[in-house]
């Protein structure tokens, strides 16, 4: 165990719908981070949150938003989905200027259909 | 643009072989170099961490390498066992103007086979 809680683990859903992906960050850290890896493909990042603001954002889609509540757990809101959403999406957690030094949960596995 | 390169982007060895997977970089300015390991599905998990200073780094059967005039890395795997079976993982930091910002590579997919 990461320290790093993701829920749901599994989630199926139809193309249109919407889903929220629930992040918990390891004790003591205060940045979140979101990725997502297609299939075969490398991680993208997504979106960085550290103290309840956004700190910094990647290649996130408009149809996808996040936010960090005051308690640092995480929520990644998926919108409109698409059948390219289909993904692993990993929340990683990191002290302040961690350069790198993430601690991964176990990841979300999307399905779209 | 800040890129990562590894290579191979595949590799299938004999248990009890040893394997070099490469890492390539043009982040600048460089902060520090990390490999992960990712097994199926899981979250990656970190291996070593070298800063500009260190050249090498080693955790158990994992040897790290860092050449940072030629921006190059190196992880060494030796006696490979079954359960090295992974995507690593090359991430290199830079801090542009004091702000962090991180670049993963896509990995190295390393089978290990009895």
């Amino acid at each position: 165990d990461s320290g790093v809680t993701q829920t749901p683990k599994h989630l199926i859903t139809a193309t249109g719908q919407r889903v929220t992906l629930r992040c918990s960050p390891r004790s003591g850290d205060l940045s979140v981070y979101w990725y997502q890896q297609s299939l075969d493909q490398g991680l993208q990042f997504l979106i960085q949150y550290y103290n309840g603001e956004e700190r910094a954002k990647g290649n996130i889609l408009e149809r996808f938003s996040a936010q960090q509540f005051p308690d640092l757990h995480s929520e990644l809101n998926l919108s409109s989905l698409e059948l390219g959403d289909s993904a692993l999406y990993f929340c990683a957690s990191s002290v302040e200027a961690a350069r790198g030094g993430y601690t991964f949960g176990s990841g979300t596995r999307l399905t779209v259909v | 643009k800040n890129q990562v390169e590894q290579s191979p982007q595949s590799l299938i060895i004999l248990e009890g072989k040893n394997c070099t997977l490469q890492c390539n970089y043009t982040v600048s300015p460089f902060s520090n170099l990390r490999w992960y390991k990712q097994d199926t599905g899981r979250g990656p998990v970190s291996l070593t961490i070298m800063t500009f200073s260190e050249n090498t780094k080693s955790n158990g059967r994992y040897t790290a390498t860092l050449d940072a005039d030629t921006k190059q890395s190196s992880l060494h795997i030796t006696a490979s066992q079954l359960s090295d079976s992974a995507s690593y993982i090359c991430v290199v930091s830079a801090t542009p103007g004091g702000y962090q910002k991180v670049t993963f590579g896509i990995g190295t997919k390393l089978q290990v086979i009895p």
